[in-house]
């Protein structure tokens, strides 16, 4: 079993569509959490940290289950310029695990 | 601005012929991370520093090896490279458990 699992998509949605991106991770003793995105051969680039309570940034919502082991990444009223791929990145001993990545295309 | 740049953008090597990748950061962080990433596939860490404390990853090969002199530069050294090193090679850095600042990256082509 992968450490951070994502389903890599892609997911193709119309322009002011509403999309999810779950994410499930195998060590409970994972301390940090994070969506990255990356655009086609670009680094990787925070988008979010994911903290217990969820939080919000303008259109992204991000959620923490620790039951469940997963994190939830919502955007809201998509944009084109969302297209891209999102990482999900979990830290359980004090470096950087990332998930393969969820491709999203946004459509005019 | 503050930043973590890589040198150089693009390498085109041979197959065998020794390479060298830079990375410099203007962050002062103490943890410096090399990721090899391959088309679709997630960044695989390669190994770290915590400072001058370098950790490798157990299924790193031997061919990669690093270098740390100081707090703001780190390289990237490939022996022998193969047909199947070809990759983007990334970058970053961090405080402690915090979130990761990544370079541009270089892509490798091995000829």
């Amino acid at each position: 079993r992968k450490e951070v699992e994502q389903d890599p998509g892609p997911f193709n949605v119309p322009e002011g569509a509403t999309v999810a991106f779950n994410c499930t991770y195998s060590n409970s003793a994972s301390q940090s959490f994070f969506w990255y995105r990356q655009d086609c051969r670009k680094e990787p680039k925070l988008l979010m940290s994911v903290y217990s309570s969820g939080n919000e940034d303008g259109r992204f919502t991000a959620q923490l289950n620790r039951a469940s082991q997963y994190i939830s990444l919502l955007i809201r009223d998509s944009k084109l310029s969302d297209s891209a791929t999102y990482l999900c990145v979990v830290n359980p001993w004090g470096k950087l695990i990332f998930g393969q990545g969820t491709t999203l295309q946004v459509k005019p | 601005d503050a930043m973590v740049i890589q040198n150089p953008r693009y390498q085109v090597t041979q197959f065998g012929k020794p390479v060298t990748l830079s990375c410099s950061q203007t962050l002062n962080h103490n943890v410096m991370y090399w990721y090899q990433q391959k088309s679709s596939q997630a960044p695989k860490l390669l190994f770290h520093y915590y400072d001058k404390d370098f950790n490798n990853e157990a299924d790193t090969p031997d061919n990669f090896q690093s270098r740390r002199p100081n707090t703001s530069f780190c390289f990237l050294d490939i022996r022998s490279p193969g047909l199947g090193d070809a990759a983007m090679y990334l970058c970053a850095t961090s405080t402690t458990g915090k979130e990761q600042f990544f370079g541009p990256g270089t892509r490798l082509t091995v000829l």
